[in-house]
């Protein structure tokens, strides 16, 4: 099946600080989907984005499909930003494969 | 609007008891997904249902039974209890593969302890 590596695996920022996480597939996946969860627990859909770029406020996604990754941007970092950011993709099925997650903490 | 609900939030269970874990969602989805959520392991798939009435096995389908009572309703069942299956447990729902988004909505969760 399906491998999802992200890196980094952790991330520490100060706040309004720029950054790039990132999601490599072992096969092609035409579900491609990122989470973030905050520190209480709760998981949130950010992007469904099997290809292209998406923007959403201060987080954008892009994924090149033809080669096998996507990236999450956060732009000028806020303390809510902390938590753990999940990519997960699947090839033609709902069955989502998740990687291991990338934790960021974001200090004021 | 509840979105997708859990319950309970948190058990504890000796090992060998059973249990049924509910999940609803009030958003009209046909598909609902069982995951667990492990230290440094991320989101595992156990099981989930395309629609209502077929079920189908994830990634770690073993010592799990569900049912899909309705089209909200999706219950996951641990018929005897061990500590691996000590974990954080997350109910999702999706409008439905080929339905034009695949987006999944996760509930709050719930934290089992198995001593």
């Amino acid at each position: 099946g399906i491998q999802v590596e992200q890196s980094p695996p952790d991330l520490i920022l100060q706040e309004g600080a720029n950054s790039t996480l990132r999601c490599n597939f072992s096969d092609s996946v035409n579900n491609l989907q990122w989470f973030h969860q905050n520190p209480w627990g709760q998981l949130i859909n950010l992007f469904y984005i099997p290809s292209g770029t998406k923007q959403n406020g201060r987080l954008s996604a892009t994924t090149v499909a033809t080669e096998r990754y996507s990236l999450l941007y956060i732009s000028s970092s806020q303390t809510t930003d902390s938590g753990v950011y999940f990519c997960a993709g699947s090839g033609g099925s709902e069955k989502l494969v998740f990687g291991k997650g990338t934790k960021l903490t974001v200090n004021p | 609007n509840a979105g997708v609900t859990q319950t309970p939030k948190f058990q504890v269970l000796k090992t060998g008891q059973s249990m049924t874990l509910q999940c609803a969602q009030d958003m009209n989805h046909n598909s609902m997904y069982w995951y667990r959520q492990d230290p440094g392991m991320g989101l595992r798939l156990i099981y989930y249902s395309a629609s209502e009435g077929t079920t189908d096995k994830g990634e770690v389908p073993n010592g799990y039974n569900v049912s899909r009572l309705n089209k909200r309703e999706f219950s996951l069942r641990l018929e005897s209890a061990a500590p691996s299956q000590t974990s954080v447990y997350f109910c999702a729902s999706s409008v439905g593969l080929g339905q034009g988004s695949e987006t999944q909505y996760f509930g709050p969760g719930t934290r089992l302890l198995v001593l």
